[in-house]
């Protein structure tokens, strides 16, 4: 597998509260995603990085941050977690016009 | 939104067939890629094909891509148990990746 962590594995948290989940590589790469997963839904881009404090907005990125403070490091934050909010969260990371590389996932309950 | 669309969204056959998913998209492509995922594991690249290219293979996977009709296809072929997992294609323009709802394909041995 290549390089990405991420953690929490599990979380289950209760509605309102900040909820912070990152993600880490090892490969160096430029690019790295934060998607969720839905039945019905596929993978849904939130927000993703090109660079060091580089970050833009994806598809569903309403209620969601993200911060860049080092190439290695991707955090995707929940300021006010919401029941909608709940899902299996991914991060990727690639370089440009190539693969993604996935980590195992973050399973979020928001109660 | 570009997101792809898989046909079918479940697929079960059995081990030996040849399996044959489908993705159609919307707009304009620099690739498509096709993941799979196991049960409760993040995805996992298996090819990837150009927006120039016509077919590729990779040992019992072969991809078809039409930028005409905007649609491609994977092939597994010889299927295996192992073979069980989602398949997902996913449409790269720039930086960003845009992936369908997957097929479930379940090979019974």
């Amino acid at each position: 597998d290549a390089g990405i962590t991420q953690s929490p594995r599990h979380k289950v948290t209760e509605t309102g509260t900040p909820v912070t989940l990152r993600c880490h590589q090892t490969e160096n790469h430029r690019y790295m995603y934060w998607y969720r997963q839905d039945p019905g839904h596929g993978l849904r881009l939130i927000h993703y990085s090109y660079g060091v404090k580089d970050t833009d907005k994806g598809e569903v990125s309403d209620g969601y941050s993200v911060s860049r403070s080092k190439t290695e490091d991707f955090l995707l934050t929940l300021e006010s977690a919401t029941s909608s909010q709940t899902s299996v969260y991914f991060c990727a990371i690639s370089e440009l016009n190539q693969p993604q590389h996935f980590g195992d996932g973050t399973r979020l309950s928001i109660l | 939104s570009q997101q792809g669309e898989e046909d079918p969204q479940a697929l079960s056959i059995q081990e030996g067939e040849n399996a044959t998913m489908n993705c159609s998209y919307k707009t304009s492509i620099n690739n498509l890629q096709w993941y799979r995922q196991n049960s409760g594991r993040g995805l996992v690249h298996l090819i990837l094909i150009r927006s120039n290219e016509r077919e590729k293979h990779s040992g019992r996977l072969r991809v078809t891509l039409d930028t005409s009709k905007k649609s491609s296809s994977l092939l597994i072929t010889a299927s295996r148990a192992a073979d069980t997992a989602s398949y997902f294609c996913a449409t790269a323009l720039g930086n960003q990746f845009y992936f369908g709802t997957g097929t479930s394909l379940t090979v019974i041995p």
